[in-house]
């Protein structure tokens, strides 16, 4: 089975571009997350979605983050306008939300990579 | 609210030498998960295990071994006969019942294995 999926795996920009990042869950888990990881901050977690719908971006830094997930095999993380302050890590995971509570093991991809000069 | 405390932030050993990673956490919840990640030098963060409150067993798998203690809110990690490949990051993380999913990492152990 294939893992999560992950691209670009790595993107360079210039600030003030506009940033697309694409994830694509284990088939058949219901719940998917972004996170960051940076060296200042450690890995922190920006939103979650189960069965697609967004349920917690308290972790989104600002309004030129977005998320969305249109269907349960697709998600997107944009960034506009990116900052240099945005390089870091992205990653992706997803797991299976068993009820509304019951806690599963997320997998996570292979990660992007973000520079912006 | 929940918390993870890895307060080893670097770790270097010799090859064949045993060695624990430590990891205290702080919930208030009476369930929760206990997770173990890796992350080798490439990048992905890779599952090693997952672990309940109400399942105390020690479990070990190979060269690795957990042990988690309920009383001292621990769940470290031992890697027995260490070798060059297990030079990582290692995190550990805490989910809670209720909490919808959410991980809270700590902030990663550095172990550095060398010959």
């Amino acid at each position: 089975d294939a893992g999560v999926i992950q691209s670009p795996r790595h993107e360079v920009t210039e600030m003030g571009q506009e940033v697309t990042l694409r994830c694509k869950p284990i088939s058949g888990h219901n719940s998917l997350f972004w996170y960051r990881q940076t060296m200042m901050r450690g890995l922190e977690l920006l939103i979650y979605f189960n069965n697609n719908v967004p349920i917690d971006d308290s972790g989104m830094p600002e309004d030129r983050f977005s998320a969305k997930m249109p269907n349960a095999s697709f998600s997107t993380l944009k960034i506009q306008p990116s900052e240099p302050r945005d390089s870091a890590v992205y990653f992706c995971a997803s797991s299976s939300l068993r009820g509304k509570t019951s806690t599963d093991t997320q997998y996570f991809g292979p990660g992007t990579r973000l520079t912006v000069l | 609210a929940q918390k993870v405390t890895q307060a080893q932030t670097e770790i270097s050993v010799v090859e064949k030498e045993d060695v624990t990673l430590d990891c205290v956490y702080e919930t208030r919840d009476t369930t929760y998960y206990l997770f173990w990640y890796k992350q080798p030098p490439s990048g992905e963060l890779v599952f090693l295990i997952r672990r309940n409150s109400f399942d105390e067993q020690n479990e070990i798998s190979g060269r690795y071994s957990w042990n988690f203690q309920k009383s001292t809110s621990s769940f470290n990690f031992t890697i027995t006969a260490s070798q060059v490949v297990d030079s990582a990051v290692y995190f550990c993380a805490l989910s809670e019942e209720g909490g919808g999913n959410k991980l809270t990492f700590g902030t990663g152990t550095q172990l550095k294995v060398e010959l």
